[in-house]
């Protein structure tokens, strides 16, 4: 089955700068999530969505980060406008469903931003 | 608050040690505790522990959960130049959302 496909692979934006990244996850997979991975931490998970509704976006900067999950597959996240603190590699995961106990999260390969 | 420590941070060894990783937390409502490989940039999964006490393996990789002190164990043993990695611990819990530590870095020299 082919993966979690993301993009861009890379990005270098000036900060006060938009940006966003695109997320197609496994065909059928219910659940999409959107972590953010600091140099040196684990993925810190920003956004939740099961199908189209929002799960859980406690931890999501709302002032400058935005994301949509229309029709239910594909998931863009905007940030707007970017700080320096942003800079991060941007984690797109799914999974088959809520309670999923046959694997693990699918991760895809990651946008890694750059704020200069 | 929900938190998840693994040690140690980092750990240097030479090509057929055996090393074990360990991942304590303290989650509500936790439900099973997943292990990551991490090379590059994505995560790749290992393990689902769900139940304490029952041995998970694959190939020289094993992990094990213990539900009541609240921690789990990643062993690897007869190490390779291919298991340098951050080795990623995940509690699984509420609305299925996963919490991760910082990770151990491994690093496994010739």
């Amino acid at each position: 089955e082919a993966g979690v496909a993301q993009s861009p692979r890379y990005k270098i934006i000036e900060k006060r700068q938009s940006v966003a990244f695109w997320c197609n996850p496994i065909s059928g997979h219910a659940t999409l999530y959107w972590y953010q991975q600091i140099l040196g931490q684990g993925p810190k998970l920003l956004i939740q969505f099961q199908n189209n509704g929002v799960v859980d976006d406690s931890q999501l900067p709302k002032d400058r980060f935005s994301a949509e999950r229309l029709k239910g597959v594909d998931s863009t996240l905007k940030i707007q406008p970017a700080k320096l603190e942003d800079s991060a590699v941007y984690l797109c995961a799914s999974s088959l469903d809520l309670g999923s106990r046959r694997s693990g999260y699918t991760f895809g390969s990651g946008t890694r931003l750059t704020v200069v | 608050e929900d938190k998840v420590v693994q040690s140690p941070l980092s750990l240097v060894v030479h090509e057929g040690d055996t090393v074990t990783l360990n991942c304590s937390y303290e989650v509500t409502n936790f439900r099973s505790l997943l292990w990551y490989k991490q090379e590059k940039k994505a995560p790749t999964f290992l393990f689902m522990l769900t139940s304490s006490g029952i041995e998970k393996k694959s190939g020289r990789l094993s992990s094990i959960l213990d539900k009541k002190e609240l921690f789990s164990i990643l062993n690897i043993t007869a190490t390779q130049t291919g298991d340098s990695a951050v080795y990623l611990c995940a509690p699984l819990y509420n609305t299925d959302k996963l919490i991760f530590g910082t990770g151990t870095r491994l690093q496994v020299f010739p």
